[in-house]
């Protein structure tokens, strides 16, 4: 079993939707939560960093997680077809001292006009 | 500000030689880690350098090695290359200041191995 699971997708949405991007671990000792874009062949592009349980807004993007759950997501609101991307979740365990991030395999997401 | 810089941008080899991947943080960042991100799927943790140690490895062979220079850019070395070497490599860098858990990528290296 992977210690992070993430549904590959790919995942079609129109203009406009809701999106909801989600991931589950096993390590209860993740502290660290980040959601990565990618482009296609370009490096991850940090979008949203959350310590520990709770939720965070960005604009169009809110990021949730939910510890006694083991799962956290991403929502983008108001999608749009420049948010076509894959999207990676990582997670950091705090005794690895912000080194160490485990990733997802990534959703793709596709956004149409 | 120049974010995280890579060279070359791609690179094609032969199995069994050698090759060496170059990483530039980005300014005010001290801390390096290289990534395999293979087709498909997402990065892989291959080790961490901080102050010209190696802090932290992933479960890669020896046959993965790296440095840090002084100047805090890094390079990765691969040798023997095995044709399952194939992959996007990437470097990430973070500070110690505040946001330390934070890690930025460059745009990678794609290694192709024939």
């Amino acid at each position: 079993q992977k210690e992070v699971e993430q549904d590959p997708g790919p995942l079609s949405v129109p203009e406009g939707a809701i999106v909801s991007l989600n991931c589950t671990y096993s390590n209860s000792a993740f502290q660290y939560f980040m959601w990565y874009r990618q482009y296609s062949r370009k490096g991850p592009e940090l979008l949203m960093y959350t310590y520990s349980s709770g939720n965070k807004e960005d604009g169009r993007f809110t990021a949730q997680v939910d510890k006694s759950s083991k799962y956290i997501s991403l929502f983008i609101r108001d999608s749009q077809p420049s948010d076509s991307a894959t999207y990676l979740c990582a997670m950091s365990a705090k005794y690895n001292q912000g080194g160490k991030l485990i990733f997802g395999q990534g959703t793709e997401l596709s956004v149409k006009p | 500000d120049a974010g995280v810089t890579q060279s070359p941008t791609h690179l094609i080899k032969t199995r069994g030689q050698q090759v060496t991947l170059r990483c530039s943080p980005k300014s005010g960042h001290d801390t390096v880690s290289w990534y395999q991100q293979a087709l498909g799927q997402g990065p892989q943790f291959i080790f961490q350098y901080y102050e010209e140690e190696e802090r932290q490895r992933g479960n890669f062979p020896d046959r993965f090695s790296g440095h840090q220079f002084p100047n805090y850019s890094s390079e990765l070395n691969v040798n023997a290359l095995l044709l399952g070497d194939s992959a996007l490599y990437l470097c990430a860098s973070r500070g110690d200041r505040g946001r330390s858990y934070e890690q930025y990528f460059g745009p990678g290296t794609r290694l192709t191995v024939t």
